[in-house]
């Protein structure tokens, strides 16, 4: 079946370490993307990739950063300079860019 | 700046009333109009979108949406609400053929159904 993996589901880190999500798709698709969502918000986009090697910045990609080495793969590294990295996490992918969004079932990221 | 609004932060229906969903847009270029469900730590699912042609969208579980260009609006009615409906719902759009190649989510409604 196609569709995107993220992993793990649920983690837990101490204040102070880096931590990377991990992000699968098998659709083929050239652009993906990172959000956090907070309880109550909606989605902020952190980092978003429409090919290869290549990446931008999303609204909120301060103490982020990201990877873009195969086409199926968009890990997302939460750094000790992220302020409150405590928050759900979703990637998502599409064929082009304004496209329909194709949506992992997300990471829950808690910081202790 | 383009941007999505959502007026209704959360709504409360009984199983079996209608249902409307507002959204609202601000956007320079001819959008691309989505609506989304999540459910309760869950990712986000398509329900319908618009990019051009008719103006009334058919989407999946019993949902429909109708792009008004002179509102800016794209709002989502189903006219009977199951239990099984009750989820965030998101409006979020795109821009068509631009080099604004970011796809804007609105802030989301709740949506509560009473059995």
């Amino acid at each position: 079946d196609g569709g995107i993996t993220q992993s793990p589901k649920y983690l837990f880190r101490k204040e102070g370490q880096n931590v990377t999500l991990s992000c699968e798709q098998n659709l083929n698709h050239d652009a993906m993307y990172w959000y956090r969502q907070d309880p109550g918000q909606g989605l902020r986009l952190i980092y978003y990739s429409q090919i290869v090697n290549d990446f931008q910045k999303g609204d909120i990609a301060e103490g982020y950063s990201v990877s873009r080495e195969k086409k199926e793969s968009f890990p997302l590294t939460v750094t000790s300079a992220q302020k409150n990295p405590t928050a759900f996490y979703l990637c998502a992918s599409s064929s082009q860019g304004p496209d329909t969004q194709y949506f992992g079932p997300g990471t829950r990221l808690t910081v202790l | 700046a383009q941007s999505v609004t959502q007026p209704d932060i959360h709504i409360t229906v009984s199983e079996g009333a209608s249902l409307e969903l507002r959204c609202n847009y601000s956007y320079g270029a001819t959008p691309y109009l989505f609506w989304y469900v999540q459910s309760p730590g869950q990712g986000l699912q398509l329900l319908l979108k618009y990019f051009s042609g008719d103006t009334l969208v058919q989407g999946i579980k019993g949902f429909e949406a109708e792009f008004k260009r002179s509102q800016s609006s794209f709002n989502l009615r189903k006219p009977s609400v199951h239990w099984s409906d009750a989820a965030e719902y998101f409006c979020a759009v795109g821009a068509m053929k631009t080099s604004y190649d970011k796809v804007i989510f609105g802030p989301g409604t709740s949506l509560s159904v009473i059995p």
